[in-house]
């Protein structure tokens, strides 16, 4: 069964400047999609990026990037010029594009990162 | 404006009680899902549904009851067997075949047991 981990129960950041959250899987297929999700306090889930194994360039969008490092099952975010509307609970979740008795479509979550964002 | 409407958003319960909480989508997706969030847990799975009529138990399904008569609509049920209901519940949706991967989400339901 895949497993997601995100080691850092919480993080700050000093607004304008930039942030890595850390976030490992463990899966033993070569395709599937990583996602990060920001979760604020509204709760409202809120897609950040995602990524497809299968491309190698890291995907980014505006002043978020990931570090997506297959062989070490590795999928950072990295966000720059940090906002205090960024701070949140960030989430990084992973899907299988096979379908084990229906599975398919399905995302597994790590437990979250808290981030802060400092004035 | 198409999206995910969960209601209500606020709950309260009595021990002992059968409670439903509703989640319809308007986005034609076929899939949709119930998870479960408590703090410091993540997201957990209860129950998703891929097609109408048919729906698959998640890692945590103990205690709670789903349908799927419309593609529109998949209501969670937490009936008494379930131990511990206090927790905030989302539910998504998201296309299949050819989809990718991107889950919606609604704003969350936040039950609480007296």
């Amino acid at each position: 069964a895949q497993t997601v981990t995100q080691s850092q129960p919480e993080m700050s950041v000093q607004e304008a400047e930039t942030v890595t959250l850390s976030c490992t899987y463990d899966t033993s297929e070569s395709d599937y999609y990583l996602f990060w999700y920001k979760q604020p306090p509204s709760r409202q889930m809120i897609l950040v990026i995602r990524q497809e194994a299968y491309k190698q360039q890291n995907a980014t969008e505006n002043r978020f990037s990931v570090n997506f490092q297959k062989a070490a099952k590795s999928f950072s975010l990295k966000i720059s010029d940090s906002q205090l509307g960024d701070a949140a609970m960030y989430f990084c979740a992973y899907r299988s594009v096979m379908n084990y008795g229906g599975s398919q479509g399905n995302l597994i979550f790590g437990k979250g990162t808290k981030l802060s964002v400092k004035p | 404006d198409g999206g995910i409407t969960q209601s209500p958003k606020y709950l309260f319960r009595k021990e002992g009680q059968n409670v439903t909480l509703s989640c319809e989508q308007n986005l034609n997706h076929d899939a949709m899902y119930w998870y479960r969030q408590d703090p410091g847990q993540g997201l957990r799975l209860i129950y998703y549904s891929q097609i109408v009529n048919d729906f698959q138990k998640g890692d945590i399904a103990e205690g709670y009851s789903v349908s799927r008569e419309k593609k529109e609509s998949f209501p969670l049920t937490v009936t008494s067997a379930q131990k511990n209901p206090t927790a905030f519940y989302l539910c998504a949706s998201s296309l299949l075949a050819g989809a990718n991967g991107e889950l919606f989400f609604g704003e969350g339901s936040r039950l609480t047991v007296l």
